[in-house]
């Protein structure tokens, strides 16, 4: 069966440190590979996908993720981490035509 | 930008009451789903529709109901709400074709049964 896991439940980077939240995945065929942000008390928003081609995607927000079939991982990237990116961070496949399989999520704590 | 909406934001309610939550999107989309999210768990895929007349159980058994009448309207409901129906509900909708699962996802509505 298709999973998502995301091993950090919660993150603390300081202001204007660099970021990576780790997410891992199980799926037979070529993955789709989706990350979203929630903002507490929203629903959630897409920072970006990877469907084919270039393994490096850019997203929104300064944000960027690197797929690797070998680990079978899509880690999401920042190089500087504002104050306002604190929220929780989703990793999700896409599992054929339809569904979506998301993990359990990472929190983002941002120190001053 | 998408444009899908959910209301109540909030609800509040005592155990036994019948309750809609709403979910509208103007995109046209034919995809649409709803799901369940607990506190610091990932979200539950409950139910979802291919279009209109189209709805299916999802991946987390759920006692609620859907409908699909419009293409833009996706209601749930709970006949008779319980405390263990506390949660949040996200509404999503996607493209049919070419989107590859990409889903946006409404505000959502938080769920609180007394």
């Amino acid at each position: 069966a298709q999973s998502v896991t995301q091993p950090d439940i919660h993150i603390t980077v300081s202001e204007g440190a660099s970021l990576e939240l780790r997410c891992n995945y199980s799926y037979g065929a070529t993955p789709y590979l989706f990350w979203y942000v929630q903002s507490p008390g929203q629903g959630l928003q897409l920072l970006l996908k990877y469907f084919s081609g270039d393994t490096l995607v850019q997203g929104i927000k300064g944000f960027e993720a690197e797929f690797k079939r070998s680990q079978s991982s899509f880690n999401l990237r920042k190089p500087s981490v504002h104050w306002s990116d604190a929220a929780e961070y989703f990793c999700a496949v896409g599992t054929g035509f339809l569904k979506l399989v998301f993990g359990t999520g990472t929190r983002l704590l941002v120190s001053p | 930008e998408a444009d899908i909406y959910q209301t109540p934001r909030y609800l509040v309610i005592g155990t036994g009451k019948k309750i809609t939550l709403e979910c509208s999107q103007t995109m046209g989309h034919d995809k649409m789903y709803w799901y369940q999210q607990d506190p610091g768990m990932e979200l539950h895929l409950i139910h979802y529709s291919y279009g209109v007349n189209s709805t299916e159980k999802g991946d987390l058994s759920s006692e609620s109901t859907v409908s699909r009448i419009r293409t833009e309207h996706f209601p749930l409901t709970l006949e008779s709400a319980r405390p263990s129906h506390t949660s949040q509900y996200l509404c999503a909708s996607s493209r049919d074709r070419g989107s590859y699962n990409e889903q946006f996802f409404g505000p959502g509505t938080r769920l609180t049964v007394l």
